[in-house]
């Protein structure tokens, strides 16, 4: 079945800088990948995703590309804030089965 | 705004007792799902669901059942818990192919 890697497990960054959490695939048909933020208290949301017929998606200050040569996804955010410390977890869909990966636990100091 | 509701965010349980945790999604979502959240582990899936009575094993449905009698609910039974069990619970509900609502969570404590 599919396995999805994360990291870092844990990331420490200064506001205003840029974070990246990477994720590999293992299954080749994947065709859709979620990244969901988790806040102290409360389940994962969905903060942006990406499908397989796309290389680069951007929302403001996140944005999510794919390399499905390599498997590999990542997250980037960039001008970071407090508030973006959360859990960040990745994702990974193939025919009705999702698998996330282990979560990185983002920090962001002021 | 589409909502899925975990009945209890707190629970204390007894070793040996039979645990029943609630989900409801009220968008109409065919599939539910039951995750257990353990620091550093992620989110594994306990069961899931694609249809009223029907239910699959996830990856780690051992001393875990579910009930689906509506298409709404989903419920997650622990017929003898235990302390090994003690962790957060996390139900979602999903169309095929979009994306996850997550519940709340429930922290279960078993003492």
């Amino acid at each position: 079945g599919e396995n999805v890697e994360q990291h870092p497990s844990t990331l420490s960054v200064q506001e205003g800088d840029s974070a990246v959490i990477k994720c590999t695939y293992s299954d080749s048909a994947s065709n859709y990948f979620p990244w969901y933020k988790q806040e102290l208290g409360k389940g994962p949301q969905l903060i942006i995703d990406i499908r397989s017929n796309v290389g680069e998606k951007k929302d403001q200050r996140i944005a999510v590309t794919l390399n499905k040569t390599a498997k590999h996804f990542s997250l980037h955010i960039t001008e970071t804030q407090p508030e973006d410390s959360a859990v960040y977890f990745c994702a990974s869909y193939n025919n009705n089965d999702m698998r996330f990966g282990a979560g990185t636990r983002l920090t962001v100091k002021p | 705004d589409v909502k899925v509701t975990q009945s209890s965010r707190y629970l204390v349980k007894r070793t040996g007792e039979k645990v029943f945790l609630e989900c409801v999604q009220d968008m109409d979502h065919e599939n539910m799902f039951w995750y257990r959240q353990d620091p550093g582990l992620g989110l594994r899936l306990i069961y899931f669901s694609y249809d009223v009575k029907m239910k699959e094993k996830g990856d780690i449905p051992e001393g875990y059942s579910v009930s689906r009698e509506k298409k709404e609910r989903f419920s997650l039974i622990l017929e003898s818990a235990s302390t090994n069990q003690t962790s957060m619970y996390l139900c979602a509900s999903r169309d095929r192919g979009a994306e996850a609502f997550f519940g709340q969570g429930t922290r279960l404590t078993v003492v």
